[in-house]
């Protein structure tokens, strides 16, 4: 099972709005609704951002969004701040069996 | 509040074994899938293995196959990963995570991470 594939970087300035893709196959993502998204800083544990593709959990600002279209997901960033500069995964259920679970390769989000 | 610590890192050779454990505390450890994660240095969050902890079902990443297992004791709400035949890919962080959704990936808690380092 290969990564999903993410752009290695996104940038944008504070206040602006930024969109991450993760593009799998009909295999993951175009198969299951079991899309999340994780925010990682350095030196720090990764933190659920977004699960079951749209779904915040509790105490995640509604600044971050989730979305699918086909074989690819989608994370919106609105109201760009300095704290959301990190590393962004996605993430999609591939059914039972060996490797359940495939990761992007990562994003790095940089605010300008 | 749910918790999740991990333990057991280390340098291990080649070749060696090393066991994982992860003390979870603040919800049902029986009622959850859970799963190992690791990140080695420089690259991107990987899949390792996850189980139920309630029936004790499991999977696993093909390149941990048959060289790495997930178990659980659920009276002392402790996962484990059991890792043999180390090789230096296997050098990475490991983190322990629950899921919120059945075993989905949806991870919503994590721990600090161990370190694990193959090396001779």
């Amino acid at each position: 099972q290969s990564a999903l594939t993410q752009p290695a970087s996104v940038s944008g300035s504070p206040g602006q709005s930024i969109t991450i893709s993760c593009t799998g196959t009909s295999a993951d993502v175009g198969n299951y609704n079991y899309i999340s998204w994780f925010q990682l800083h350095p030196g720090k544990a990764p933190k659920l951002m977004i699960y079951e593709v749209s779904n915040r959990p509790s105490g995640i600002s509604n600044r971050f969004s989730g979305s699918k279209s086909g074989n690819t997901a989608s994370l919106t960033i609105s109201g760009l701040q300095a704290a959301d500069e990190a590393d962004y995964y996605c993430s999609s259920y591939t059914g039972s069996g060996t490797n359940t679970v495939v990761f992007g390769g990562g994003t790095k989000l940089t605010v300008l | 509040e749910a918790q999740l610590v991990e333990s057991g890192g280390g340098s291990v050779q080649p070749g060696g074994s090393l066991r994982l454990s992860c003390a979870a505390s603040g919800f049902t450890f029986s009622g959850t899938w859970m799963h190992w994660v690791r990140q080695a240095p420089g690259k991107g969050l990987v899949w390792v293995a996850r189980i139920n902890n309630n029936d004790g079902t499991t999977n696993y990443a093909d390149s941990v196959q048959g060289r790495f297992t997930i178990s659980r004791d659920k009276a002392r709400n402790t996962l484990y990963l059991q890792m043999n035949s180390l090789t230096a890919e296997d050098t990475a962080v490991y983190y322990c995570t629950r899921d919120l959704i059945a075993g989905s990936g949806s991870m919503d808690v994590w721990g600090q991470g161990t370190t694990v380092t193959v090396s001779s």
